[in-house]
């Protein structure tokens, strides 16, 4: 059974370019949610995605956004980037939206703005 | 709001002995769900296990379980056996209810290496 796939696993960017990211959930999972780990903060809640339609939104600002398509899988988007958007970006996927079982987390996409 | 305690930064734990990594949390939703992950330098967040806060029992898979004390708002990971693989980063997390969704509370985390 395929786990959670995000792609690239690395890239490095400059100030003000953008990037996107791509998480394709494990199969038959709806929920897709992205976080954003960095030393200063530790893991921080970006937003989740279930059937195509944003459920949860952490506290960040309008440059950090996402989708997810009609095959479950979510793309995140980073506009005008800033030294302090590097992170390792981690996509979670669950089957569910209620409070049961469990989220599977991909390898995630590491991140350097120079 | 909720909020995820994990009090020791780093440890060190002998190659076949148990470890307990501490976690207490802080909600004020009716049910929730606690997980614990582990983070190896490579970055993979891999779930090792999960407590929903109406399970009677505790969890437990192969060597991972959990001490859940809901009273005292606690859930403990204990690693039995540790191998020098399971040197990591461990992480405790919570998933509240409702509108919530899968939105998970992180705590800061536990560097755990293990000596030969």
């Amino acid at each position: 059974k395929a786990g959670v796939t995000q792609t690239p696993r690395y890239l490095i960017k400059t100030r003000g370019q953008q990037v996107t990211l791509s998480c394709s959930p494990i199969s038959g999972h709806r929920s897709v949610s992205w976080y954003q780990q960095t030393p200063g903060q530790g893991l921080q809640f970006l937003f989740e995605y279930f059937s195509e339609t944003q459920r949860n939104k952490g506290n960040f600002p309008g440059r950090f956004s996402g989708r997810q398509f009609s095959n479950s899988r979510s793309e995140m988007n980073v506009s005008t980037l800033e030294l302090g958007d590097s992170a390792l970006y981690l996509c979670a996927s669950s089957r569910y939206r209620d409070n049961t079982g469990e989220l599977f987390f991909g390898e995630g996409s590491r991140l350097t703005v120079l | 709001a909720q909020k995820i305690t994990q009090t020791q930064p780093g440890m060190f734990v002998q190659e076949k002995e148990a470890v307990t990594l501490d976690c207490t949390y802080d909600t004020s939703d009716p049910s929730y769900g606690l997980f614990w992950y582990k983070q190896p330098s490579s970055g993979e967040m891999i779930f090792l296990i999960y407590q929903g806060s109406y399970d009677q029992q505790n969890a437990t898979e192969g060597r991972y379980s959990l001490n859940f004390q809901k009273a005292r708002k606690s859930a403990n990971l204990v690693i039995s056996a540790s191998q020098l693989g399971d040197s990591a980063m461990y992480f405790c997390a919570m998933r509240g209810d409702g509108a919530a969704g899968n939105k998970l509370t992180f705590g800061g985390g536990t560097r755990v290496l293990v000596k030969p």
